[in-house]
């Protein structure tokens, strides 16, 4: 049974760069959380995608924005990159709580 | 005033020593409780996962939730070397998606 899978593991930009994280779900999962987690920090969620829509958003810019595919796997996007967006993305699968994560991508932007 | 409060630590306890995690929160509306641990580096692994109040028990592993209280904690009997990582707690509202995270607790098993 598949788990959670990201990609790339680690990823490094410069300022104003864009990036362009993926994400595939647990098997049998079509819900798919993107969560920033900075370094000592706890994940923040960044938004929801169930059925290829955004289904909730947290308190993050429109820099960042997301697609979903009918496959369920998932894209993160970061527009116009700032020195502090260098954390570890986190993709997980599942509801209400119960979500599996992923081993993360490393992204630093110098 | 963050919606979820977990102490960072660290927590440096012997081989054997029964730990003790917590974490408070502020919205009512929380249903969903779960804790996670992160090794350096790693995804969050979920080690335990309850709806509402109550206790569950999952081998060395004890998940108590008080709503009335606010509060949530983890016990890990007969703690082990391997278990040195940090632990999360999260909640997750009925109806809601979005799960808030602790800021984590690093926690020491001394051999």
């Amino acid at each position: 049974d598949a788990g959670v899978t990201q990609s790339p593991t680690h990823l490094i930009k410069t300022r104003g760069q864009q990036v362009t994280l993926r994400c595939s779900p647990k098997s049998g999962h079509d819900t798919v959380s993107w969560y920033q987690q900075a370094l000592g920090q706890g994940p923040q969620f960044i938004f929801q995608y169930y059925e290829e829509e955004e289904r909730q958003r947290g308190n993050f810019p429109d820099r960042f924005s997301g697609h979903q595919f009918p496959n369920y796997s998932s894209e993160l996007n970061v527009n116009a990159l700032l020195l502090g967006d260098s954390a570890l993305y986190l993709c997980a699968s599942g509801v209400n709580g119960e979500q599996y994560f992923g081993p993360g991508t490393r992204l630093t932007v110098t | 005033q963050k919606e979820v409060e977990q102490d960072p630590g660290p927590l440096s306890v012997p081989e054997g020593a029964i730990v003790s995690l917590n974490c408070t929160y502020s919205n009512s509306a929380f249903q969903y409780f779960m804790w996670y641990r992160q090794y350096s580096r790693k995804g969050p692994e979920l080690l335990m996962y309850t709806y509402s109040s109550g206790n569950k028990e999952d081998g060395r592993f004890t998940a108590q939730v008080d709503k009335s209280s606010k509060y949530i904690s983890l016990f890990i009997r007969d703690s082990q070397p391997s278990d040195s990582a940090t632990y999360l707690c999260a909640m997750t509202p009925t109806g809601g998606f979005k799960t808030i995270f602790g800021a984590g607790t690093r926690l020491f098993v001394k051999a």
